[in-house]
């Protein structure tokens, strides 16, 4: 149980352009979801936190008008890195949070590559 | 939430135990020790979690000092699929999990 999943997997794009990962917790209602970046050789940093139906919350140094997240449903976050750049190159992992419970299960990341 | 200290890097033969330190002297009375690691470009996976007495499952176990200043994840048996980033955790129930640069354990044939 507990599984969470990411699309996709590894993802190239141009510089400029926007592209959207998602998130989907398979067997559980997650209330919260959270998203981590991992630059190279580095640990995870949390970007964000969002309650289903509610305004993310942004860590200081991550700009919301550019790291886009949804969290629309209970089982579903979407983050959305709108024009990107070669600087946003990165490793993206989500994790989430059930109902009433405290630990976070994370999914397999998705690896973004700006071109 | 409580500051850990880790080694950066470990090495162990496979096989052997592999017996991972962590330090977290200012940990409150009611933050847990968590473990997860991290296998290259894949999401973190979780290890083992304890508030004071020792515990054990199918992967590993968790020593805690008795005055929970310091913990040890022991891997009874490396295998090569153990070589991974380790991290250990101090965290409130309801906190949420704040990564530190973690123990790069090789695991060598």
């Amino acid at each position: 149980g507990a599984v969470v999943s990411q699309h996709p997997s590894w993802v190239i794009c141009k510089s400029g352009t926007s592209v959207k990962i998602e998130c989907r917790s398979l067997d559980f209602q997650a209330t919260t979801m959270f998203w981590y970046r991992q630059f190279p050789k580095q640990s995870l940093m949390l970007m964000a936190t969002s309650n289903e139906g509610s305004k993310a919350t942004y860590e200081q140094g991550v700009e919301k008008d550019k790291f886009l997240i949804n969290h629309a449903s209970l089982t579903l976050s979407t983050l959305t890195v709108t024009s990107a750049h070669p600087e946003d190159s990165s490793f993206y992992i989500c994790s989430a949070r059930e109902l009433q419970g405290y630990e976070q299960y994370f999914g397999p990341g998705t690896r973004l590559t700006v071109t | 939430d409580a500051k850990t200290t880790q080694p950066t890097s470990m090495d162990c033969a496979e096989g052997r135990a592999a017996n991972l330190p962590c330090n977290h002297s200012t940990i409150s009375g009611n933050e847990y020790v968590y473990w997860y690691r991290q296998i290259h470009s894949q999401g973190p996976q979780y290890i083992i979690h304890g508030l004071k007495n020792n515990e054990t499952n199918e992967m590993a176990s968790l020593i805690i000092t008795e005055d929970r200043k310091s913990s040890t994840l022991i891997l009874p048996h490396a295998t090569l699929r153990d070589t991974a980033v380790y991290y250990c955790i101090v965290r409130s129930p309801s906190s949420t999990l704040t990564f530190g640069k973690g123990t790069m354990l090789l695991v060598s044939p």
